[in-house]
C-alpha cells in the first residue's frame, strides 16, 4: 500500500536554531517527492519538487534530501524564523497513470522567540 | 491578482442542503483540482478535471459533483449535506511538465486558500 510517514508529529523549537523533519514513503513506482509548507489556515505552497535523481535541493534556508534506495527525505531548516512557524507536508508522486500524489500528515512545526 | 482564489471563504449550512464553493485560477493552468482536508489535517484529493475531462475521481459520494464552465473554473457542488463532510476543501491548479529525468510529471499544484465549510 502507497503511504507516506512523516515524523515527528510536532516540533518546538526556539528562533535561530536549526530542525530537520523527516519523512519516510513506500510508494511505489516512485516519480517525485515534493515538501510543502501550509501556514495555518492557508494552502499549502510548493517548497521543493525532487526527482529521483536529485539527492538534494535548496530552496533558500529550506534544504531538502532525498535517498530513493532507502525511501527517506528531509527537510532541514536553517536559523529558522518565527515565520516558519507552519505544518510542512511531505507527498510522494506515484509513476502510476494518473501520477497520484500520496500526502503524509504533516509536521506541525512551532518557532518561539 | 491572486493565483488561484476560492469563494467563500466560511460556509455554515445546515444538514442536507445543497451549497456550491466556486474556484477559479489566472495562472493559464489546464488542469485543476479540488482536495478535502479533514480534522487530521491529511489532505485527500477528490478531483482533477484536464481540459475538461475528470481524469481523476477518487471514493467521493456522488453527492459531490464538480463543474467546469471552462478551463480557469471548477466549481464544487455538494448536494444533501452531511455533518460528516465538514473540513477544510482546497482548489488547486497546475500545469503538467515532463522532466527528461523524471520519469513522469513534476508540475508544482499551487493551492487556493481554502473553504471552511461546517455542516450544522
Amino acid at each position: 500500500k502507497n503511504q507516506v510517514e512523516q515524523s515527528p508529529q510536532s516540533l518546538i523549537i526556539l528562533e535561530g536554531k536549526n530542525c530537520t523533519l523527516q519523512c519516510n514513503y513506500t510508494v511505489s513506482p516512485f516519480s517525485n517527492l515534493r515538501w510543502y509548507k501550509q501556514d495555518t489556515g492557508r494552502g499549502p505552497v510548493s517548497l521543493t519538487i525532487m526527482t529521483f535523481s536529485e539527492n538534494t535541493k535548496s530552496n533558500g534556508r529550506y534544504t531538502a534530501t532525498l535517498d530513493a534506495d532507502t525511501k527517506q527525505s528531509s527537510l532541514h531548516i536553517t536559523a529558522s524564523q518565527l515565520s516558519d512557524s507552519a505544518s510542512y507536508i511531505c507527498v510522494v508522486s506515484a509513476r502510476d497513470s494518473n501520477y497520484q500524489l500520496i500526502w503524509g500528515a504533516g509536521t506541525k512545526l512551532i518557532i518561539k522567540p | 491578482d491572486t493565483a488561484v482564489s476560492q469563494t467563500p471563504k466560511y460556509l455554515v449550512t445546515q444538514m442536507g442542503n445543497d451549497k456550491s464553493i466556486k474556484c477559479e485560477q489566472n495562472l493559464g493552468h489546464d488542469t485543476m483540482y479540488w482536495y478535502k482536508q479533514d480534522s487530521k489535517k491529511f489532505l485527500k484529493i477528490m478531483f482533477s478535471y484536464n481540459n475538461k475531462e475528470l481524469i481523476i475521481n477518487e471514493t467521493v459520494p456522488n453527492r459531490f459533483s464538480p463543474k467546469s464552465p471552462d478551463k480557469a473554473h471548477l466549481n464544487l457542488h455538494i448536494n444533501s449535506l452531511e455533518l460528516g463532510d465538514s473540513a477544510v476543501y482546497f482548489c488547486a491548479s497546475s500545469s503538467p511538465r515532463r522532466g527528461l529525468a523524471s520519469r513522469g510529471r513534476t508540475d508544482t499544484q499551487y493551492f487556493g486558500p481554502g473553504t471552511r465549510l461546517t455542516v450544522l
